[in-house]
């Protein structure tokens, strides 16, 4: 039982645009979610976070979206630039038990 | 230096041959996670230490995995009699605990098994 799920394996968005990448998730303990980026050959790197307690979260051009009751959260990245071609993971947690659980991931390529 | 470290970055074993792979987290870092990433998909969960608490085994794919973290230091992954599904990039991560949340990744090991 997949408990955090990117549904999307890839999106492709011409430079300038927006990219929004859709993560779902199961378990109704979890209660912060983050967002990972990762280049070929390199480990992933955290990109932003959001609280249980939120529904928005905003740093640069990256903000996060949070709808509990959907259990869904999407990141959206504005404007989206060649550089952000990597791959994005969703990560989820339950802050009593410590363990993130990640999505497969969605390969995002930005087009000059 | 100050970020997740791996050893080695690259391994190439025969099948049926053991491996050991190692990960030196952040200092500081109470808790220390595995991931395994086949080609082209997305990252599966081995095994999270936290402190002194027992390690949540659950992700480990059988009996042939299994991983030692010596206090809130090193921490050694084994694969025994290595398969050639084994293959994948490891990835060590840590963070300062439960509850700040964000994870600290290696760069990975790639594993070839031939």
């Amino acid at each position: 039982d997949q408990q955090v799920k990117q549904n999307s394996p890839s999106l492709s968005v011409q430079e300038g645009r927006i990219s929004i990448l859709n993560c779902d998730y199961t378990n109704s303990m979890f209660d912060y979610f983050l967002w990972y980026k990762k280049y070929p050959a390199e480990g992933p790197t955290f990109l932003i976070s959001i609280s249980s307690i939120k529904d928005k979260n905003e740093d640069g051009r990256f903000t996060v979206f949070l709808n509990k009751s959907a259990k869904h959260l999407s990141l959206h990245i504005v404007p989206s630039q060649p550089g952000d071609s990597a791959v994005y993971f969703c990560a989820a947690i339950n802050t009593n038990a410590g363990k993130s659980t990640f999505g497969d991931g969605t390969t995002l390529t930005v087009k000059p | 230096g100050a970020g997740v470290s791996q050893s080695p970055s690259n391994k190439v074993t025969e099948k049926g041959k053991d491996v050991e792979l190692r990960c030196d987290p952040i200092s500081g870092h109470t808790a220390l996670y595995w991931y395994r990433q086949r080609l082209g998909q997305g990252l599966e969960f081995l095994i999270y230490f936290q402190g002194n608490s027992a390690p949540d085994k659950s992700g480990l794919p059988s009996d042939r995995f299994s991983a030692e973290r010596t206090g809130e230091s090193v921490s050694t992954l084994t694969i025994q009699r290595t398969q050639q599904e084994d293959s994948a990039v490891y990835l060590c991560a840590s963070s300062p605990g439960p509850v700040n949340t964000e994870a600290f990744f290696g760069q990975g090991t790639r594993l070839t098994v031939v």
